[in-house]
């Protein structure tokens, strides 16, 4: 069954760091996005992606935050400057045609900022 | 806004016995879609139910809908110990928002 992946499980960065987080969608998927989960709290959603361009974001994805989809498997997430605040699971997730509206998620990446 | 709220926070249970977990929103919804959680994993999706729709059973899920309430019920019969782990409610909007908000979830404990 085809699954959302993403690279890497773990990463730890210094803080002011920048970080790329990678995510492979499943592949006949239109529509991409990314959440985050603070330790112990709610998963929060940061941006939603499609056509190229992004259709909606949070308040929590500022102008140190940008997405990417470079080729036509990869979806990321760039922090530029990383920031404590940051340390977090990250989760990528995608959806198929407008008329499918399960999300699939991601396994996550552990980004850990010191 | 449209957070979703479950309940009870935690929830331990001898194996075999049912467990019912509740969602409540705020505000007018597409549908509504159940996640797992293991600890520290991914989220695993259960089952997604439509603002037109009452009810949906997927093996030993079952899960309601009560859109006048504004709330939900994911209800797992004849639990086991396997079932152990997080379980969220989330909620995508009517207003063209494509995102879902997600509950604070149910730690969900089977005893063996």
């Amino acid at each position: 069954e085809p699954e959302v992946t993403q690279t890497p499980s773990h990463q730890v960065t210094q803080m002011g760091q920048e970080v790329i987080l990678r995510c492979v969608p499943i592949s006949n998927h239109l529509y991409f996005y990314w959440y985050r989960q603070i330790l112990g709290q709610k998963v929060e959603f940061l941006v939603s992606f499609y056509n190229n361009e992004i259709s909606e974001k949070s308040e929590i994805f500022d102008d140190q935050f940008s997405v990417e989809r470079p080729d036509g498997s990869n979806f990321t997430l760039k922090i530029r400057s990383t920031k404590l605040e940051d340390s977090a699971m990250y989760f990528c997730a995608s959806r198929g045609l407008a008329a499918q509206e399960t999300q699939y998620f991601g396994p996550g990446t552990r980004l850990l900022v010191l | 806004s449209q957070q979703g709220e479950e309940d009870p926070q935690a929830l331990s249970i001898q194996e075999g016995e049912n467990a019912t977990m509740n969602c409540s929103y705020k505000t007018s919804i597409n549908n509504l879609q159940w996640y797992r959680q293991n600890s520290g994993r991914g989220l695993v999706h259960l089952i997604l139910i439509r603002s037109n729709e009452r009810e949906k059973h997927s093996g030993r899920l079952r899960v309601t809908l009560d859109t006048s309430k504004k709330s939900s019920s994911l209800l797992i019969t004849a639990s086991r110990a396997a079932d152990t782990a997080s379980y969220f409610c989330a909620t995508r909007g009517t207003q063209g928002a494509q995102k879902l908000v997600f509950g604070q979830g149910t730690r969900l404990t089977i005893n063996p």
